[in-house]
């Protein structure tokens, strides 16, 4: 149990195209999911944290019209990367909660995607 | 400033040996805590959470976690080479909150 699937595993796109990339809670429903950044050797950087049904909410230093994300069902969540640049060039991995899960709510990770825009 | 802190390591340890991960948190009203485990170009996975003083056991892995201490350790017996990779220590406030996270701590077992 506790899945959670991302799409597409790697990317590359040219500087000035959008990007989406999908996040899916396979075997549970997720109200609220989290996208993160990571560059190499680098810590997790969490960029905004999606509601379902509700605006997300963005990180201090997070460009909210770059980064664009949607979570319109209980189980997927879209990061769309517009305009994108060599430095958006990074490690994009998803998180979610379970509802259903221990009393602390684990936050489980997706498989993440790789975007490197040329 | 809600901080999580890790010694960045790397802790190398020899193949059958325990390996022990500290973290300290400075947020008093924490109350849920995780460890992730990070092998190089993969995402976290989930390893273990605690959520009162003591010790919780699962396998290899035991969490330890002193809320008057503000520390959360995590203790691995039996080390093998397939545990090398980054522990991740976290924390949050709210059950269903952000995660925050410690920078990570590589932990290398060598045979």
């Amino acid at each position: 149990g506790a899945v959670v699937s991302q799409h597409p595993s790697r990317v590359i796109c040219k500087s000035g195209t959008s990007v989406k990339i999908e996040c899916r809670s396979l075997d549970f429903q997720a109200t609220t999911m989290f996208w993160y950044r990571q560059f190499p050797k680098q810590s997790l950087m969490l960029m905004a944290t999606s509601n379902e049904g509700s605006k997300a909410t963005y990180e201090q230093g997070v460009e909210k019209d770059k980064f664009l994300i949607n979570h319109a069902s209980l189980t997927l969540s879209t990061l769309t990367v517009t305009s994108a640049h060599p430095e958006d060039s990074s490690f994009y991995i998803c998180s979610a909660i379970n509802l259903a899960g221990g009393p602390g709510y684990e936050q489980y990770f997706g498989p993440g995607t790789r975007l490197t825009v040329t | 400033q809600k901080e999580v802190e890790q010694n960045s390591g790397p802790l190398s340890v020899p193949e059958g040996a325990i390996a022990s991960l500290n973290c300290t948190y400075s947020d008093r009203g924490s109350q849920s805590f995780f460890w992730y485990r990070q092998y190089s170009g993969k995402s976290p996975e989930l390893i273990m959470s605690i959520y009162s003083n003591g010790d919780k056991e699962d396998g290899r892995f035991t969490a330890q976690l002193n809320k008057a201490s503000q520390y959360v350790s995590l203790l691995i017996r039996d080390s093998q080479p397939s545990d090398s990779a980054t522990y991740l220590c976290a924390v949050n406030m709210l059950t269903g909150d952000k995660l925050i996270f410690g920078t990570g701590t590589r932990l290398q077992v060598f045979p």
